[in-house]
């Protein structure tokens, strides 16, 4: 149990449409990342957020948005969806930042675009 | 773009047996993390590794860095049905952003 949770657990959506997966992090955790996991492969690093701005995203387009709230809560938004984006979405957060940091990751939302 | 591989990509074994999987970077880690998951989870951190020759254990669970640090290996003594999941390495990169770079992974089974 890592006290963070996400939601839908699954979701079906076809080409062309837009989503919203949502997030909730521990309280205190002012660090947020995204990450896209597909089928056999690690997870993939999207963005990341610190106290409602992003600070660094990975090598996805710019249809793959966010928004970080002060609650600790977090959304990842997804335009024009592809059929590549199916996918596990996994969200991680984190107090601390540094080498010996940990990040505490959800049970993900499988999304499948059809 | 840094690379992680990981072997073997699958492994199935019995309960009881001794198990080793490697982690290899195209370039030095800045911070070797190691997580399992499990189906239907996120990953679950195991352990932090920074410096070069680095041995931790955890229970059953050893694990190596490299001198290089750009190599480590995890080993499980007498694996347990509750081993089953998939390994995963990764480089924790503290820039502007923590980010993490995830290996391919390499999934355990663990039978009885």
């Amino acid at each position: 149990e890592t006290g963070v949770t996400q939601s839908p657990t699954h979701l079906i959506k076809t080409r062309g449409q837009q989503v919203t997966l949502r997030c909730s992090s521990q309280s205190g955790h002012n660090t947020v990342s995204w990450y896209q996991q597909a089928l056999g492969q690690g997870p993939q690093f999207i963005f990341q957020y610190y106290r409602e701005e992003e600070n660094g995203r990975g090598n996805f387009p710019p249809r793959f948005s966010g928004l970080q709230f002060p609650n600790y809560s977090s959304e990842l938004n997804v335009n024009a969806l592809e059929l590549d984006d199916s996918a596990l979405y996994l969200c991680a957060s984190s107090y601390e930042r540094g080498l010996q940091e940990t990040q505490y990751f959800g049970p993900g939302t499988r999304l499948l675009v059809l | 773009t840094q690379l992680l591989e990981q072997s073997p990509q699958f492994l199935s074994i019995q309960e009881g047996e001794n198990l080793t999987v490697y982690c290899n970077s195209s370039s030095v880690f800045s911070s070797l993390q190691w997580y399992r998951q499990e189906p239907g989870e996120g990953p679950v951190l195991l352990v932090t590794v920074v410096t070069g020759g680095e041995v931790k254990k955890l229970k059953r669970l050893t694990f190596q860095f490299g001198d290089a640090r750009k190599d480590s290996s995890l080993h499980i003594t007498a694996a347990q049905p509750g081993d089953t999941g998939l390994y995963l390495c990764a480089d924790l990169n503290t820039g502007t952003a923590s980010k993490l770079t995830f290996g391919t992974g390499t999934r355990l089974q663990v039978t009885l």
